[in-house]
């Protein structure tokens, strides 16, 4: 069973459009940590944020926000005012603490074009 | 620190060659993972190692898959023989205790 969904396969906006990546998980686990990277063109995974479960504050990194809500399962991010350079696949992850250790079980990810 | 090492970047190899890839992961860092990146599957774990001992093999496609780690600073995959099925991109990854998850810039995999 997919642990981690990202319904959305593909999403192209206009640049300073702001764009919502939506990340829902499942997990029995009461402790475990969400992440989400960044592959660009060039083909690397670039990390970006990760997150705890019992922090629930949401979180800002100059045009990058996230938005995490245990009731809904979800751990959405939003680029503010996108721009050319973020044009990329977002990929959400999950590590549970109770499967091995630390491993990522990521999302099908969420290909961004940002078009000028 | 030069982060996660891989090796080769590219590696373009016949049906039935033996193929090995190669992982310098962080000093430090204790755990060390393989995954597999394909169109079809997207990105899946491989076999993850916790102080150069395998852990969770589950991941590995099939006995033609071999991964080891002989010491704290070094960890081969091998696939003997290799099939066109097997062109992805392979990753490294490297933790210490959860934290500073980073990745290498991957090995991609072309079998002809």
């Amino acid at each position: 069973a997919q642990k981690v969904t990202q319904a959305q396969t593909e999403i192209s906006v206009v640049e300073k459009e702001d764009v919502t990546l939506d990340c829902v998980y499942e997990t029995r686990d009461t402790t475990y940590y969400l992440f989400w990277y960044k592959q660009p063109p060039s083909g690397e995974l670039v990390f970006l944020i990760r997150r705890n479960s019992f922090d629930e504050q949401n979180e800002i990194s100059g045009r990058y926000s996230w938005n995490f809500q245990k009731s809904t399962s979800s751990f959405n991010f939003t680029i503010t005012a996108s721009q050319v350079v973020d044009s990329a696949v977002y990929f959400c992850a999950l590590s549970e603490t109770s499967n091995s250790g630390y491993a990522l079980n990521f999302g099908k990810g969420t290909s961004l074009l940002v078009t000028p | 620190d030069a982060g996660v090492i891989q090796s080769p970047r590219h590696e373009v190899t016949e049906m039935g060659q033996e193929v090995t890839l190669r992982c310098k992961p962080i000093s430090g860092h204790n755990s060390l993972f393989w995954y597999r990146q394909t169109m079809m599957r997207g990105l899946e774990l491989l076999i993850y190692f916790n102080n150069n001992v395998p852990i969770d093999d589950s991941g590995m496609p099939e006995d033609r898959f071999s991964a080891k780690m002989p010491n704290a600073s070094f960890s081969t995959l091998k696939i003997q023989p290799s099939e066109p099925r097997d062109s992805a991109v392979y990753f490294c990854a490297s933790i210490q205790g959860g934290l500073g998850y980073t990745f290498g810039s991957g090995t991609r995999l072309t079998v002809v």
